[in-house]
Order: C-alpha cells, then sequence, then structure tokens
C-alpha cells in the first residue's frame, strides 16, 4: 500500500524555522516526484513546493520561493521541507503528495495525512 | 498568474446528479492541464477522485465522473448520497513545475 506520514509540524514564532519530514513507502520513492502542498486554516488548498525522483529539479510556489527549500534522500524514502524566515501566514497543514511521473509533471496522486504548523508570538 | 475558478457551493438533492466545474481566468482548460479532482470531508487529508480530466482514482465509485465540459474541466456525481456531502477540489497543471488549485466547492447535499 502505498503510503506519506508527514512529521516535523510544530508552533514557532514568526522569523522561526522547521523542517518538514515526509517518510514514503509502498512505492519506488525514486521514481517518482514529490511536492508539498499547504492549507490554511479554513481556507483552500495550495501548491508550495515540487521536486523531481532524481532531486535535481526543484520548483517553488512565489510564496514559498526563497524562504523554504525541497529536498529529498531517496536512500531514506524521506522528502523534506526546510522553511526559514516563517510568517504567519505560513500556518497551516502541511500535506506532502506524490506525483504520477518522474518529472514535476501532470498529477498529484497520493496525499499523505499531513503535518501542522502554527506561526504565532 | 492564472487564477483557477470553481463554484463556492452547490446544492443537489439525495439521488440527484450535480456538475461541478473547474474553470481558468485565462484560456481554456484542456487535457494538458490534467485537472483532477479531490474529496476532503473537514478535518481530513484530501482524497482523489479524478486524474487526467476523466480517470478514477482506484476504489472511487463510478458514479463519480471526469470530462471537459466546453472550456471547463467538469466533476458529475450521479445518484448523490448524504456522505457526497463535503468540499470538493479541482488542480490544473500549469507547466513549469507548478499547479494551480482551485477555490473548492461546498457541495450540500439536501
Amino acid at each position: 500500500e502505498v503510503q506519506l506520514v508527514e512529521s516535523g509540524g510544530d508552533s514557532v514564532q514568526p522569523g522561526g524555522s522547521l523542517r518538514l519530514s515526509c517518510a514514503a513507502s509502498g512505492f519506488t520513492f525514486s521514481s517518482y516526484a514529490m511536492t508539498w502542498v499547504r492549507q490554511a486554516p479554513g481556507k483552500g488548498l495550495e501548491w508550495v513546493s515540487g521536486i523531481s525522483g532524481s532531486g535535481d529539479s526543484t520548483y517553488y510556489a512565489d510564496s514559498a520561493r526563497g524562504r523554504f527549500s525541497i529536498s529529498r534522500d531517496n536512500s531514506k524514502n524521506t522528502l523534506y521541507l526546510q522553511m526559514s524566515g516563517l510568517r504567519a501566514e505560513d500556518t497551516a497543514v502541511y500535506y506532502c503528495a506524490k506525483v504520477r511521473s518522474i518529472m514535476v509533471r501532470g498529477v498529484l496522486d497520493v496525499w499523505g495525512k499531513g503535518t501542522t504548523v502554527t506561526v504565532s508570538s | 498568474q492564472t487564477v483557477v475558478t470553481q463554484e463556492p457551493s452547490f446544492s443537489v438533492s439525495p439521488g440527484g446528479t450535480v456538475t461541478l466545474t473547474c474553470g481558468l481566468s485565462s484560456g481554456s482548460v484542456s487535457t494538458s492541464h490534467f485537472p483532477s479532482w479531490y474529496q476532503q470531508t473537514p478535518g481530513q487529508a484530501p482524497r482523489t477522485l479524478i486524474y487526467s480530466t476523466d480517470t478514477r482514482s482506484s476504489g472511487v465509485p463510478d458514479r463519480f465522473s471526469g470530462s471537459i465540459l466546453g472550456n471547463k474541466a467538469a466533476l458529475t456525481i450521479t445518484g448523490a448520497q448524504a456522505d457526497d456531502e463535503c468540499d470538493y477540489y479541482c488542480v490544473m497543471y500549469m507547466g513549469g513545475g507548478s499547479w494551480v488549485f482551485g477555490g473548492g466547492t461546498k457541495l450540500t447535499v439536501l
């Protein structure tokens, strides 16, 4: 069974940093691109960042570019999102989602259950 | 930046049929956008219903179907049931490694 389990969410002060992780199982992790999607309280879904299966290509939404860094460790079947310069508007549930391709394109087909990030003083 | 538009809310009677749509603020939806639909109940992660316009995800009942109607992607639910009452999101692949989600449709079954 394909499974994605996020962790690392926490409450942090504005300007702080946090690293999220997403442990993958049930599929050949390196053969698929991965993404992060977030959902602020009471709001809709927002794509944040994506990374190719090899890790060579990364992409960011404007809201994340320059502050967030996506990476992956294919030997550990784990996806990461390093977040810095956190703002109140980054408060959200962060989901990792598998892409149905080795490249960062197409379809987001499997989702984790999410991890919660709260940015507040 | 292109905005993906969805009806904010929709209502359907039990057993009825409803079609939710997903459009673009600029241009028409095509298969190259890989339009996909997700179902989300409160406090839960999104569940993939339809991907690549009209492919049902594993385990999704065939009363959920996807298509392109005119210049929009569409999700049709036939024989609506009470537990279909939740939020539905569409997403479009916009190229350059990025996706844009619609604002979601809150479906009421009454």
